[in-house]
């Protein structure tokens, strides 16, 4: 089936440093890519949506400069939380999107745990 | 309103209860309609992938999705200590993976023993 790869499952940092997430598709393209924030006992807030290959649409109130989006190839995408603060302390989920119709269109990493310190 | 709501629980059930969690939408244009199951500090596994209305079963879950009422149901037999989780319930405009899912904010559900 499907496999998404998201990684590191946690990290910490330090406030004003910058930390990378990556997300990999194992076994399909992933044309599109969804990066998610979910806080405690919260549903999941879409941020971004990325397609290969061009710029990541951010949801409204969504910082582009901050979480910086990549999807340079059908099977990863990057987001990078640029200057970190304790704020953007939270847990962030991908999933990835295929080209066409099926389940395939709807798997998710297993998320990752961000602290800053 | 939100175009998805679904009550956020918490559920606790004896082991061996049948389950029901629920979600209603406003939105007609929804058409594909899922289950992911979620436990602690992990990503969302899809649990049940359904189009338009109708039942569908898998093992012991069934999901049923009724459009006029704008109402998804998603059923667990037997329920097991191991199905103690958050349970979301999404949906979409098109069944292709490049469009966004709209969530409901997850049932807590906890099995006792």
């Amino acid at each position: 089936g499907a496999v998404v790869s998201q990684h590191p499952s946690w990290v910490i940092c330090k406030s004003g440093t910058s930390v990378k997430i990556e997300c990999r598709s194992l076994d399909f393209q992933a044309t599109t890519m969804f990066w998610y924030r979910q806080f405690p006992k919260q549903s999941l807030m879409l941020m971004a949506t990325s397609n290969e290959g061009s710029k990541a649409t951010y949801e409204q109130g969504v910082e582009k400069d901050k979480f910086l989006i990549n999807h340079a190839s059908l099977t990863l995408s990057t987001l990078t939380v640029t200057s970190a603060h304790p704020e953007d302390s939270s847990f962030y989920i991908c999933s990835a999107g295929g080209s066409g119709e099926g389940v395939y269109g709807y798997t998710f990493g297993s998320g990752t745990r961000l602290t800053v310190v | 309103q939100k175009e998805v709501e679904q009550d956020p629980g918490p559920l606790s059930v004896p082991e061996g209860a049948i389950v029901s969690l629920n979600c209603t939408y406003s939105n007609s244009a929804f058409q594909y309609f899922m289950w992911y199951r979620q436990y602690s500090r992990k990503g969302p596994e899809l649990l049940m992938y359904t189009y338009s209305s109708g039942n569908k079963e898998d093992g012991r879950f069934t999901a049923q999705v009724d459009k006029s009422s704008k109402y998804i149901s998603l059923f667990i037999r037997d329920s097991q200590p191991s199905d103690s989780a958050t349970y979301l319930c999404a949906m979409s405009r098109s069944g292709a993976g490049s469009y966004q899912l709209t969530f409901g904010k997850g049932t807590k559900l906890s099995v006792i023993p």
